[in-house]
């Protein structure tokens, strides 16, 4: 499985834009690229994919690098809620998902 | 969106008890099902994966004989630790995907804690 680098943690001031990277340089040209985030004591919770075009939907946006060896997922303004562990995963068609070990966001007020 | 209720949300019991973990799909059909366990401060590792009417695959190292999985319709399976032991005692996660869309995202249950005594 192509593997992802992701920082441990990384803070955020609320009402504030947040990116956080994943890098991907060895992913293939059939690996769409993940993210799901979990909050404490819950199950993981889908937030958005693509494959070499930005996506936006109604939680996120992802940027993901012409030659799609990173990416970034951005939260436009976050909140208290979104802090969590967020996970990027490599993923083709339908194999399973396996999680690395994510960048954990504090959001301070 | 698509919903997985998984039952109960925690669970206490004797060393030596089994315990049964359900997973359902509330608003779709889930062909395939996976079973994650997640360790405090670590992060989520697959245990197996089920497909509706098969038996189940395990990754390795996973007992397969003391994580049984059942996954006998589209939208139920189960998890059975059996003979439980406090090294068992972890956060016990299911999801499910619907088989009949290609590369869409999996939806997760809220857990379940299992707390061996």
């Amino acid at each position: 499985d192509a593997k992802t680098t992701q920082p441990n943690s990384m803070e955020s001031n609320e009402e504030e834009p947040v990116h956080l990277p994943c890098n991907h340089s060895t992913i293939s040209g059939t690996d769409y690229i993940h993210w799901y985030r979990q909050l404490p004591s819950q199950g993981p919770e889908y937030v958005i994919h693509g494959l070499t075009s930005n996506v936006n939907n109604r939680m996120a946006s992802l940027a993901i690098a012409e030659d799609r060896k990173s990416s970034t997922l951005i939260l436009h303004r976050a909140t208290l809620r979104d802090a969590a562990v967020y996970y990027c995963i490599l993923r083709t068609g339908f194999q399973k998902l396996v999680f690395g070990t994510g960048t954990r966001l504090l959001v301070s007020p | 969106g698509a919903v997985v209720s998984q039952h109960p949300s925690w669970v206490i019991c004797k060393s030596g008890t089994s315990v049964k973990i359900e997973c359902r799909s509330l608003d779709f059909q889930a062909t395939t099902m996976f079973w994650y366990r997640q360790f405090p401060k670590q992060s989520l590792m697959l245990m197996a994966t089920s497909n509706e009417g098969s038996k189940a695959t395990y990754e390795q190292g996973v007992e397969k004989d003391k994580f049984l999985i059942n996954h006998a319709s589209l939208t139920l399976s189960t998890l059975t630790v059996t003979s439980a032991h406090p090294e068992d005692s972890s956060f016990y996660i299911c999801s499910a995907r619907d088989g009949q869309l290609y590369n869409q995202p999996q939806h997760f249950g809220d857990g379940t804690r299992l707390s061996i005594l």
